[in-house]
């Protein structure tokens, strides 16, 4: 069975500090690793990683894919009170219409 | 109106009423689909459409029932539903066939309590 773990399940943090969130994968037909931001509905995209060891940054967000490993995590750093939310991880898979795999999700709060 | 759509936002209903969910997409996508989000469980994939037709049904109970019209309107029919069934519903849509993008574009949700 396809299935993606992300963890920790939760973390608190203060303000400042640097974060780093993991995922891993079992699946089968990988085509990328997605994330997203979640803060209240919505999950918005931040980033989409099919080659290993290629970082792709945004401001503060970064994040790298290591297929070997099977895995991925992100990096937050100077971390801010509008950082907190639940951060998805999910894999795309090489089917005919793009089937997303989910993990459960990181939930942060980043406080003052 | 851009992005995805999702109504109502909010939505209390007793175990036999029917309602109905919407969703409407403005990118132009040929994909839409139906999620379910439980508290500390992962989405779970309900209805795919791809070109309007369904492609993926995920052993979801009969008493959700979709409808996909067109490709930018996507429904999801409830009747006699149960209360472990209150969770938010997510509607996304994509491209298939893009080969650089694997993601969707989620609408806002509609939380759902069943009493």
């Amino acid at each position: 069975e396809d299935k993606v773990v992300q963890s920790p399940l939760s973390l608190v943090v203060h303000e400042g500090d640097t974060v780093t969130l993991n995922c891993s994968y079992e699946v089968t037909n990988f085509r990328s690793l997605l994330w997203y931001k979640q803060e209240k509905k919505a999950p918005t995209f931040l980033f989409m990683l099919t080659s290993s060891g290629i970082e792709k940054k945004s401001g503060r967000l970064s994040s790298i894919l290591d297929k070997k490993e099977l895995s991925s995590i992100l990096n937050i750093t100077a971390t801010q009170t509008g950082d907190s939310a639940i951060y998805l991880c999910a894999v795309a898979m090489n089917t005919g219409f793009q089937k997303l795999v989910f993990g459960t999700g990181t939930r942060l709060l980043v406080s003052p | 109106e851009t992005g995805v759509t999702q109504t109502p936002r909010h939505l209390v209903m007793g175990m036999t009423n029917k309602k109905s969910l919407k969703c409407e997409q403005h990118l132009g996508h040929n994909a839409m689909y139906w999620y379910k989000q439980s508290a500390k469980k992962p989405l779970e994939l309900m209805f795919v459409y791809s070109l309007e037709e369904r492609v993926e049904n995920n052993s979801v109970p009969s008493r959700f029932s979709p409808e996909c019209p067109n490709s930018s309107h996507l429904f999801l029919h409830l009747h006699t539903l149960q209360p472990e069934d209150s969770a938010l519903y997510l509607c996304a849509s994509s491209q298939v066939g893009q080969t650089s993008y694997g993601g969707y574009t989620f609408g806002s949700g509609t939380r759902l309590t069943v009493v």
